[in-house]
């Protein structure tokens, strides 16, 4: 069983649309998750942190559920500048130094 | 404040040249990784640090050495470079518990 496990996509949304994907992960210890944006050829970006309680920055909302071992990102009102690759991100064995654990990520294009 | 910088952006190598990739810090973070991505199989784990004079293997290790001789610093080196160590590297580097910041990457192929 892979440790972080995305639907790669794509995922084809039209602007103004709303969107959400999840991201699982293997171990139920795991205590830090994050997602990251990456821009074709470009480095990965902190987009925000996930928290117990959810959290929500603007248009994004981030969700964690620990019963089923997933995390969540949900886009409101996507803009054209939201296309991107969306990475999840877990420390799936805390107390390690080795670092968090990416996915291979999320492609998303947003259609005029 | 900088970040994590790496150099150099681009290179272009022939099979058996060696180089060194640096990336340098000024977070004063104590953990520092290289990564190397390639088309379909996301951020792959090189060697990482947890602080000064102190480097670990990670995910794929070979051809690759590394070196942590100042905090701010992490060395990456190609000995012998191989067509198969073509891809982009990036550098990250976080502090205890917090989420990694990335260089900008560099662009490494090897003829």
């Amino acid at each position: 069983r892979k440790e972080v496990e995305q639907d790669p996509g794509p995922f084809n949304v039209p602007e103004g649309a709303t969107v959400a994907f999840n991201c699982t992960y293997s171990n139920s210890a795991s205590q830090s998750f994050f997602w990251y944006r990456q821009d074709c050829r470009k480095e990965p970006k902190l987009l925000m942190s996930v928290y117990s309680s959810g959290n929500e920055d603007g248009r994004f909302t981030a969700q964690l559920n620990r019963a089923s071992q997933y995390i969540s990102l949900l886009i409101r009102d996507s803009k054209l500048s939201d296309s991107a690759t969306y990475l999840c991100v877990v420390n799936v064995f805390p107390g390690g130094a080795d670092g968090l654990t990416f996915g291979k990520g999320t492609h998303l294009i947003i259609q005029p | 404040n900088a970040g994590v910088t790496q150099t150099p952006k681009f290179r272009v190598l022939k099979t058996g040249q060696s180089m060194t990739l640096l990336c340098a810090q000024d977070m004063n973070h104590e953990y520092m990784y290289w990564y190397r991505q390639d088309p379909g199989m996301g951020l792959r784990l090189i060697h990482y640090s947890v602080g000064e004079g102190t480097t670990a293997k990670g995910e794929v290790p070979d051809g690759y050495n590394v070196s942590r001789l100042k905090k701010q610093n992490f060395l990456l080196g190609l000995e012998s470079a191989a067509p198969s160590q073509t891809s982009v590297y990036f550098c990250a580097s976080r502090g205890f518990n917090q989420p990694q910041h990335f260089g900008d990457g560099t662009r490494l192929s090897i003829l």
